[in-house]
């Protein structure tokens, strides 16, 4: 049973383009959304995260929106650049448990 | 710069084989997991481990087990490699509180092909 459904699996955008990821999960006891970033031959790097007591955070080009009634969560890179080119993950906590991670967007920004 | 370092990036063993997969993290974290990465599946938890000699199956523990005899130091056991075991392993670690205290630092991976 997959507690957190990632959505598209891939992703072609052009440079300057706005490309949107789509999370959505079932537990209501997580707490904690975070998004990963991993390029080739690396491992995932935290790229930002929210709480539930928010609808919106920043962090540069980066947005993570949250509807909490919905159970769901996106991921939104703004003015997106071919260096953005990257595999994306999802993923939910709660309390103390472990990350429970989406199955991964793998997006292309061309030039 | 703190890391997360995986003891092997590739490794071909043989079925059947025990395979041991070592990560050691210089940050003083508490939290250390253990995820194998499909396509198309993501990042699927084995283990994790909150302390010393303490740990908690993940989703996905059949066919592993782990050890954690130093606070730094998480391995990744699999008793009899099989086939389907053919994946990417990663191994994370974290401040205690969990995710929630600057997330999961990742190590870069090992490539296992079980032939």
């Amino acid at each position: 049973q997959q507690q957190v459904k990632q959505s598209p699996q891939s992703l072609i955008v052009q440079k300057g383009g706005i490309p949107i990821i789509n999370c959505a999960y079932e537990n209501t006891a997580f707490d904690y959304f975070p998004w990963y970033q991993q390029f080739p031959g690396k491992g995932p790097a935290l790229l930002i995260a929210i709480r539930p007591d928010v609808s919106e955070k920043k962090e540069g080009r980066f947005t993570i929106s949250f509807n909490k009634s919905a159970k769901q969560f996106s991921l939104h890179i703004m003015d997106s650049q071919p260096g953005d080119s990257a595999t994306y993950f999802c993923a939910a906590s709660g309390g103390r448990r472990a990350l429970t991670f989406g199955s991964g967007t793998r997006l292309q920004v061309q030039p | 710069d703190v890391k997360v370092t995986q003891s092997s990036r590739y490794l071909v063993k043989r079925t059947g084989e025990k395979v041991f997969l070592e990560c050691v993290q210089d940050m003083d974290h508490e939290n250390m997991f253990w995820y194998r990465q499909d396509p198309g599946l993501g990042l699927r938890l084995i283990y994790f481990s909150y302390d010393v000699k303490m740990k908690e199956k993940g989703d996905i523990p059949e066919g592993y087990s782990v050890s954690r005899e130093k606070k730094e130091r998480f391995s990744l056991i699999l008793e009899s490699a099989s086939t389907n075991q053919t994946s990417m392993y990663l191994c994370a670690s974290s401040l205690w509180g969990g995710a929630g205290a600057g997330g999961y630092t990742f190590g870069s991976g090992t490539r296992l092909t079980v032939v």
